[in-house]
């Protein structure tokens, strides 16, 4: 199965900062990366796909981009309903596979 | 308002089965292919099977093949979940999901709330 490694698993930021997250995949999986937000007790929402398209309704802070293996999520001028745990998953190859997630929590 | 709401989880004992449902409302659910995704708690989501729109070709996760079953019928805009021979590990709370559009490499852009299956004897 392809891996998704995500970094860090954890970061601390204030409202206002810039926070950049990291998904690595195992193999080349082109630009077929997705980005969720998940709060406490709720589904994840999708927030980009396809590497850098964002989904309608998100805020254009959130910003994707990479290719191949080697994937970056930026959050710019975070804000305090972005505090939360974020998922890449790939979509070129079943099964499906999502990163272990990463945790942004304010400082 | 596009809605998925699921439905049929609960505690169950190791070998035994359960069936999840799903119910679609919003938009035309025979025009999506859906899936189910499980997450465990504390864990990251893990894609588990998906079924196309309309000619019922399904997808499984290896972990899964042989004990769970995906359909749909699209004449009820439901999607349902047949789970058997269940173990601890399946425990997780189980997400129905729609593929944003009609391609394989498509994301999950709606979800479900999500229903908790419990599996402890």
């Amino acid at each position: 199965d392809m891996q998704m490694t995500q970094s860090p698993s954890s970061l601390s930021a204030s409202v206002g900062d810039r926070v950049t997250i990291t998904c690595r995949a195992s193999q080349n999986i082109d630009i077929y990366l997705n980005w969720y937000q998940q709060k406490p007790g709720k589904a994840p929402k999708l927030l980009i796909y396809a590497m850098s398209t964002l989904q309608s309704g998100v805020p254009s802070r959130f910003r994707g981009s990479g290719s191949g293996t080697d994937f970056t999520l930026t959050i710019s001028d975070l804000q305090p309903e972005d505090f939360a745990v974020y998922y890449c998953q790939q979509s070129y190859i079943l099964p499906k596979t999502f990163g272990q997630g990463t945790k942004v929590e304010i400082k | 308002e596009v809605q998925l709401l699921e439905s049929g989880g609960g505690l169950v004992q190791p070998g035994g089965s359960l069936r999840l449902s799903c119910a679609a409302s919003g938009f035309t659910f025979s025009n999506y292919a859906m899936s189910w995704v499980r997450q465990a708690p504390g864990k990251e989501p893990e894609w588990v099977s998906a079924i196309s729109a309309s000619d019922g070709r399904t997808y499984y996760i290896d972990s899964v093949k042989g004990r769970f079953t995906i359909s749909r019928d699209n004449s009820k805009n439901t999607l349902y979940l047949q789970m058997g021979s269940l173990r601890a590990d399946d425990t997780a709370v189980y997400y129905c999901a729609r593929f944003i559009g009609g391609t394989s490499y498509d994301p999950f852009d709606i979800w479900g709330q999500g229903t908790l299956v419990t599996v402890s004897s």
